[in-house]
Parts: C-alpha cells; sequence; structure tokens
C-alpha cells in the first residue's frame, strides 16, 4: 500500500521557487505519481505525473529520484494564486488503493 | 455543457433519511469515483466504478450505495444518513484507471443534522 507523507503546512512569498517533497516509501513498480491543486470550495486539479526521473510541463516540475521513494514537486516563481492545498497521489492498476493523504498546505505572501 | 457536475452543491438532510447524491460526466470516461473530505483526513475514496454495471469499494464504503446503469452517471447513496457523513464528496472521473489524470467536480457539501 503506496502511503504517501507529506508537510502539512509551506509559507513562502511572491516569486519565490517552492519545492514540496512527498515520500512514498512502498512505491509499486507499476505505479505513477501525480500531483493535484485544489483550491478552497473547488476539486482537486491535475497538475502534473511522472514515473521517474523528471517531467515539466508550463506550471511546474516533477522530480523522481532512481529509487522512487519519493518525489517533490517544484513550482516556479509562485504568485499568490498559488496558495492552495497540494496532494501527492501514487497510483497504478489498482484503483481500489487510491489514498490521497492529507495534503500540504502552501500560503504565498506578498 | 461538457465536463463533470455534481447536484446538489449543498445538502441539508436529519439523522436516517436517504440521500442521494448525483454525478454526471460528458467524456465519457470508463472510471468514476466517490470521494468525501473531511478536515485532517484529505480525500478517502468511497467507492469507484470501472464501466458500466460494476463498481467496486475504496477505502471508507460503510453506509453508502452506488450504482452505474449507464457509463455518463454515477449516483452516490446514503441509505441512512448519520451525522458522521458530514462531508463534503467530490466525484471524478477519468479514462483509464485510478493513477490516471482523475477530473473532478465541484463537489456537494452535505450536513446530517
Amino acid at each position: 500500500l503506496a502511503k504517501t507523507t507529506q508537510p502539512i503546512s509551506m509559507d513562502s512569498y511572491e516569486g519565490q521557487e517552492v519545492n514540496i517533497t512527498c515520500s512514498h516509501n512502498n512505491i509499486a513498480t507499476n505505479d505513477y505519481i501525480t500531483w493535484y491543486q485544489q483550491f478552497p470550495s473547488q476539486g482537486p486539479r491535475f497538475i502534473i505525473q511522472g514515473y521517474k526521473t523528471k517531467v515539466t510541463n508550463e506550471v511546474a516540475s516533477l522530480f523522481i529520484p532512481a529509487d522512487r521513494k519519493s518525489s517533490t514537486l517544484s513550482l516556479p516563481r509562485v504568485s499568490l494564486s498559488d496558495t492552495a492545498v497540494y496532494y501527492c497521489l501514487v497510483a497504478g492498476d489498482n484503483t481500489d488503493k487510491l489514498i490521497f493523504g492529507t495534503g500540504t498546505r502552501l500560503q504565498v505572501f506578498p | 455543457d461538457a465536463g463533470i457536475t455534481q447536484s446538489p452543491r449543498y445538502k441539508i438532510t436529519e439523522t436516517g433519511r436517504q440521500v442521494t447524491l448525483m454525478c454526471h460526466q460528458t467524456w465519457s470516461h470508463s472510471y468514476m469515483f466517490w470521494y468525501r473530505q473531511d478536515l485532517g483526513h484529505g480525500l478517502r475514496l468511497i467507492y469507484y466504478s470501472a464501466a458500466a454495471d460494476i463498481t467496486d469499494k475504496g477505502e471508507v464504503p460503510d453506509g453508502y450505495v452506488v450504482s452505474r446503469s449507464k457509463t455518463e452517471n454515477f449516483p452516490l447513496t446514503l441509505e441512512s444518513a448519520t451525522r458522521s457523513q458530514t462531508s463534503v464528496y467530490f466525484c471524478a472521473s477519468t479514462w483509464d484507471r485510478g493513477g490516471d489524470e482523475q477530473f473532478f467536480g465541484p463537489g456537494t457539501r452535505l450536513t446530517v443534522l
């Protein structure tokens, strides 16, 4: 069971780079690592997904070491609008084992 | 409207009453999910469905019933609501399996008095 562990909260300032790490020691071979963003009173929204090494899209980068026991979501130059809760999800073929965890609450200050 | 919708958005009911939360998606996604979100627990999977007429339990299924007679609809029923079922409920869908990108609805805030 690929349970995830993330910091409960993080603070940052506008323009800084934010790195949120997720620990997933029991990740399975078929599991992918997916990050979601959630604003208050909204459903989570997909940010990025990866299997190994590094993945980058227009909003974030995802770094995954060779052992895949952890992953780091990197948000470059955050703005106030990045204030949200970020969830790390490790899942693959075993749909009944989907566990999001409690997420990381990111607060960005001016 | 394209996408995934939930109804009602807000619901207040009393202990012991039956409540049904609706979820509708327009993408013909195979997989659909129901989650509940409570403070301190994040998102917890209640039930999921891999296709029409195929449903299975998630992490916290007790007290809930689901059905999926059509691909686009996935209703969640609380047969006898309890106060512990006060929560925000999210429906989600995806093409192939749980590990793929999930698309979430706006949520239903349910209060059981």
